[in-house]
């Protein structure tokens, strides 16, 4: 019973290098998230996949891509980080009917040095 | 105005005390609404769905006054382990599809001491 699984629990990397973060669910879900959630900020949506092959901004996607090639996984990708990507990401899918709670994972502690 | 406001907090109460959260939303079409419980540095849950008519779920009571645009969280009997932040959460709402993207508020600290 996973849920919703992050890959990698906590990363350090240097500024200009990339990397990628998985998130996978297994509860057939239509739409998933990617969240960053800074002290003081509370948690803000990069971008959303409301099925499949699609994506789409959220409030802040700036440094950020993401695909979502296969329903069940979705990649948040920093192309070059930067230390103001440092931050506690997470990952959530909820069903694509109306009134659905979203099922977050247990998060990814990134640190851009 | 933020979307979602919440009391700022902290809420400091000892073992046993009821403590209310308040929390106001500025979307009049706001269809869905939650409370989740956020651990010190672990993911938010889900604690509930808030429902028109009000819903508990043991010491847990929910309710939503549509007219104020408000939402409450009222705990009973508080216990050690109810210290989390809790987050107040809406749907967003506007003219286009919106996968399902929730608003979350900032979050209100309790702190349950012995």
């Amino acid at each position: 019973n996973a849920g919703v699984t992050q890959t990698p629990k906590f990363r350090v990397l240097k500024t200009g290098q990339s990397m990628t973060l998985l998130c996978a669910q297994d509860m057939n879900h239509e739409y998933m998230y990617w969240y960053r959630q800074d002290p003081g900020m509370g948690l803000r949506l990069i971008h959303y996949s409301v099925g499949e092959g699609t994506t789409a901004k959220g409030e802040v996607p700036d440094g950020y891509n993401v695909s979502r090639l296969k329903k069940q996984n979705f990649l948040l990708g920093l192309e070059s980080a930067a230390p103001s990507q440092t931050s506690v990401y997470f990952c959530a899918s909820s069903y694509s009917e109306d009134n659905q709670p979203q099922h977050f994972g247990d998060g990814t502690r990134l640190s851009i040095l | 105005r933020k979307e979602v406001e919440q009391d700022p907090g902290p809420f400091n109460v000892p073992e046993g005390a009821t403590v209310a959260f308040n929390c106001t939303y500025s979307n009049s079409a706001s269809q869905s609404f939650f409370w989740y419980r956020q651990d010190c540095r672990k993911e938010p849950k889900l604690l509930m769905s808030v429902y028109s008519s009000g819903n508990e779920d043991g010491r847990f009571t929910a309710q939503l006054n549509r007219a104020s645009q408000y939402i409450s969280l009222l705990i009973r009997d508080s216990k050690l382990s109810d210290s989390a932040t809790y987050l107040c959460v809406v749907n967003a709402v506007n003219f286009y599809n919106q996968g399902g993207k929730l608003i979350f508020g900032q979050g209100t600290e309790l702190s349950v001491k012995p």
